[in-house]
């Protein structure tokens, strides 16, 4: 079946540096793909999405591009603020099924 | 309405009890689902409902768990018999079909069974 494997957090920086979240997936279709942000005590928040591979999605100062040859989805964003501290998750979505598959999130710490 | 609204945002309940949550979608939104995110843990699938077709229950982790969506738009979780490791946040999300444009969260029922 589909799944999303996200590295492991906490991850840690200082304000003002480069992030990156890896994200690869498994799937048997061509899904879309997408980055939640769940900030504390709220709800997931859709930050970003791509539909078809080589697509960049951009929100906010994030992008992730849409690599099907190596099946990932990382986040990057070139300078981080201590309001970017919250969790993300990667997500995909396959036409067939409708129902998303998470990873498990991860928590971004960002330090004046 | 604007966004997808979830009631209550907190519950204790004790052990044994029987717990009804209620997530009401954004309008015109078909598609609906259930999640539980538990402490440090991702999200787990729990429902899934589009329209007027027959629910997909397979995240139901037991018999305990059942929901209900009434003229296809709120929708209600039920949870028979609480246990303590029912604890955890339970996420209502809507989306048109097929979800390819993003799903929209509720802020979620932080649900504690003591």
């Amino acid at each position: 079946g589909d799944s999303v494997t996200q590295m492991e957090g906490p991850v840690t920086l200082s304000e003002e540096a480069f992030l990156t979240i890896n994200c690869t997936y498994t799937a048997t279709g061509y899904p879309s793909l997408f980055w939640y942000v769940q900030y504390p005590g709220e709800g997931l928040q859709l930050l970003l999405k791509a539909t078809k591979a080589d697509d960049k999605g951009s929100n906010k100062g994030f992008e992730a591009t849409y690599r099907k040859e190596t099946t990932s989805f990382h986040l990057e964003k070139g300078s981080v603020q201590v309001s970017d501290s919250a969790v993300y998750f990667c997500a995909l979505s396959e036409g067939g099924s409708y129902i998303p598959t998470f990873g498990r999130g991860t928590s971004l710490i960002v330090h004046p | 309405g604007a966004g997808v609204s979830q009631s209550p945002s907190n519950k204790v309940t004790e052990k044994g009890k029987d717990v009804e949550l209620r997530c009401d979608p954004i309008s015109g939104h078909t598609a609906l689902y259930w999640y539980r995110q538990s402490l440090g843990q991702g999200l787990e699938f729990l429902i899934y409902f589009q329209g007027n077709s027959a629910p997909d229950k397979s995240g139901l982790p037991s018999d305990r768990f059942s929901a209900e969506r009434t003229g296809g738009s709120v929708s209600t979780l039920t949870i028979q018999r609480t246990q303590q490791e029912d604890s955890a946040v339970y996420l209502c999300a809507s989306s048109l079909v097929g979800g390819g444009y993003g799903y929209t969260f509720g802020s979620g029922t932080r649900l504690t069974v003591v």
